[in-house]
């Protein structure tokens, strides 16, 4: 049984922090890595993915990639209250068409 | 580009009754996968289709079906609805999650709410 594990927070911070999102899966065949964020009532959306050990940076978000450690972590720099949201790790295991498997997201709210 | 479209996007259906759900992938995106989100339970996998193919499915009863069409539009059937079936229905698409890189990235639809009296 594949797993990602998320905590399920709330991760409360001040708007202008740094949040820090973290995961952690079992199955070290994984390959490809995702983040998405969901606002209350909406879907998923898409925010970084990551495929290679180190750092990914794009605008506020970093995406880092610990495989050797099964870890996976999201960093959002200088927080917004617009960032109030779930955030989702998604963990899809090797080619052939393996599924995405979707922790259970962990909640973050940035207070004004 | 047009996004990932679902209809309808509501639904209210009574137990025993079936409910087809369809799904519009991103043009040029040649597999949709299926997800069931409830409060509970968070996202999980119901099938992945590629090329008209089913690739995989979830540890879901055979009340839930799925086909995908040539032109990539996938539907999903549940009979004899439940209770438990109230959920939001997610569907995504990718270019081919069989290849490496942004490839298999996922992007979802708005989905479909589906409640069961």
């Amino acid at each position: 049984q594949k797993e990602v594990e998320q905590n399920s927070g709330p991760l409360s911070v001040p708007e202008g922090a740094i949040a820090s999102l973290n995961c952690t899966y079992s199955d070290r065949g994984s390959q490809s890595f995702f983040w998405y964020r969901q606002y209350s009532g909406k879907s998923p959306e898409l925010i970084m993915s990551i495929y290679s050990n180190g750092d990914k940076e794009d605008g506020r978000f970093t995406a880092q990639l610990n495989k050797a450690s099964q870890y996976v972590s999201l960093l959002i720099r200088d927080s917004q209250p617009s960032d109030s949201a779930t955030y989702l790790c998604a963990v899809r295991s090797g080619p052939g068409y393996s599924t995405l498997t979707f922790g259970k997201g962990t909640m973050l709210l940035v207070s004004p | 580009k047009a996004g990932v479209t679902q209809t309808p996007r509501y639904l209210i259906k009574t137990r025993g009754q079936q409910v087809t759900l369809s799904c519009s992938p991103i043009s040029g995106h040649r597999s949709v996968s299926w997800y069931q989100q409830t409060p509970g339970q968070g996202l999980q996998f119901l099938f992945e289709y590629f090329s008209e193919t089913q690739r995989n499915k979830g540890n879901f009863p055979g009340r839930f079906s799925g086909r995908q069409f040539s032109n990539s539009r996938s539907e999903m059937n549940v009979s004899t609805l439940e209770l438990g079936d109230s959920a939001l229905y997610l569907c995504a698409s990718s270019l081919d999650p069989g290849l490496a890189g942004r490839n298999n990235e996922q992007f979802f639809g708005p989905g479909t709410r589906l409640t069961v009296l």
